[in-house]
């Protein structure tokens, strides 16, 4: 089955207590990205990748750090959390229209979500 | 400044009745659109997307949109809510810089009272 898997599902930790959220996709996809939702603003991009080690920042990357080894990986890394990060994140996924035509994305799979509780 | 407006934060209306949700954009140039749809404790879904082509684009579960290019709008519409409707609904603007970006909207609440 085509999917967005992240994990954990649900995460409660104390401030500066470093933590990874792991993200995968079986698709295939060159493009990756990480949203927050908070209540009244909608999803912000955190951070996203175009493709291996292709990653840039997105409207909220403070705070966080990710990585792309691998296509299907995308981890996002909170090294010294802080309660204002205390958020539901989404993993997110799609492939190009046009293969190698980076400006040619289509829709985007999201994974399942995060709760994160910064105490 | 918001790129992306819902206009309606929180929707409720009752089974039967017709849903029109408000989406307007900010960016000149290239856009794709897409409304998504988040049931309560999942995850977003698509529910249509407008690449090109015929503005007029239907989505799953009966929901369809209407891209106005010179209105900078993007509607979603039902002509009759179900109860299982009950959701919050996103709009979203792909546009090009050089990259592609996804902006989202605050979201709209929709309940549906049986």
């Amino acid at each position: 089955e085509a999917q967005v898997t992240q994990n954990p599902r649900y995460l409660i930790t104390v401030t500066g207590k470093k933590l990874t959220v792991t993200c995968s996709q079986n698709m295939n996809h060159e493009y990756m990205s990480w949203y927050r939702q908070d209540p009244g603003l909608g999803l912000r991009q955190i951070y996203y990748s175009m493709n291996v080690e292709v990653t840039d920042k997105g409207d909220v990357p403070e705070g966080y750090k990710v990585s792309r080894k691998e296509k299907r990986n995308f981890p996002l890394i909170l090294e010294s959390p802080s309660p204002n990060q205390t958020s539901l994140y989404f993993c997110a996924s799609s492939s190009t229209r046009v293969p190698g035509l980076a400006v040619s994305y289509n829709e985007q799979f999201f994974g399942p979500g995060t709760r994160l509780t910064v105490l | 400044a918001q790129s992306v407006s819902q206009h309606n934060h929180h929707v409720i209306l009752s089974e039967a009745a017709s849903l029109e949700l408000g989406c307007n954009y900010s960016y000149g140039g290239t856009v794709n659109l897409f409304w998504y749809v988040q049931y309560p404790g999942q995850h977003l879904q698509l529910l249509l997307k407008y690449f090109s082509g015929d503005p007029l684009v239907k989505g799953i579960k009966g929901f369809e949109a209407e891209f106005i290019k010179s209105k900078f709008s993007f509607n979603l519409r039902k002509p009759s809510v179900q109860w299982s409707d009950t959701a919050e609904y996103f709009c979203a603007v792909l546009k090009y810089t050089g990259f592609q970006k996804l902006v989202f909207g605050t979201g709209t609440r929709l309940l549906v009272s049986p």
